[in-house]
């Protein structure tokens, strides 16, 4: 079954960049009707998508990180990835990886996690 | 952003009890409501797409519905895995956006 794995530094100081690599096993991330969707939730609060990659390469973002937020495909590693840049505390959250089904736009694998903090 | 509320925040039932979690739109949604049920320390599980539409593998004690701008899910007879946080989710526009969530916990 499909699986998927985010990876990427625990750690960076404000004004860096994040940089996160979701790996998709058990399927490949160019065939099917799905998006591949970025979502986060900070540390005891809800959840926030943060924007998607079509199985082409077509992206859609939040607005509120769009001039900071770039969402990428890999296909010869099955991976997708983000980069989010000038970061500050308010991104210290949870990234989680999804598969996103169309057209309902529901998420429905998801990574386990994983834990990013900004701090200097 | 279509803004999703979501009542009661929290609540406290017992096994076996039905328990029914609301969701309200900002905007007429259609049917373009995901429901997911999120454990301590884990990723969101789907449970109800389309409103309705209930994901596979998820029990039949869970069940959704409403349309436009006023939502439900319900379990029909609480089991003790079911003790969770529950978010409505809107897929009807651009940003997709959740609900603040729903605790359930223990009576």
């Amino acid at each position: 079954q499909v699986q998927l794995q985010e990876s990427g530094p625990g750690l960076v100081k404000p004004e860096e960049t994040l940089s996160l690599t979701c790996t998709v096993s058990g399927g490949s991330i160019t065939t099917g009707k799905f998006y591949w969707s970025w979502i986060r939730q900070p540390p005891g609060k809800g959840l926030e998508w943060i924007g998607y990659i079509s199985n082409t390469g077509t992206t859609f973002s939040n607005p509120s990180l769009n001039s900071r937020l770039t969402i990428s495909l890999d296909t010869s590693n099955n991976q997708f990835s983000l980069n989010l840049t000038s970061v500050t505390a308010a991104d210290t959250a949870v990234y989680y990886c999804a598969r996103t089904l169309t057209p309902e736009e529901s998420f429905d694998i998801w990574g386990q996690g994983t834990v990013f903090t900004v701090s200097s | 952003d279509i803004q999703m509320t979501q009542s009661p925040l929290s609540l406290s039932a017992s096994v076996g009890d039905r328990v029914t979690i609301t969701c309200r739109a900002g905007k007429n949604i259609g049917k373009f409501l995901t429901w997911y049920q999120q454990k301590p320390g884990k990723a969101p599980k789907l449970l109800i797409s389309t409103a309705a539409t209930l994901h596979s593998g998820v029990p039949s004690r869970f069940s959704g519905s409403g349309s436009g701008t006023d939502f439900t899910l319900t379990i029909s007879t609480l089991q003790p895995e079911d003790f969770a946080i529950y978010y409505c989710q809107q897929s009807y526009d651009i940003p997709f956006t959740f609900g603040p969530g729903t605790k359930v916990d223990i009576k």
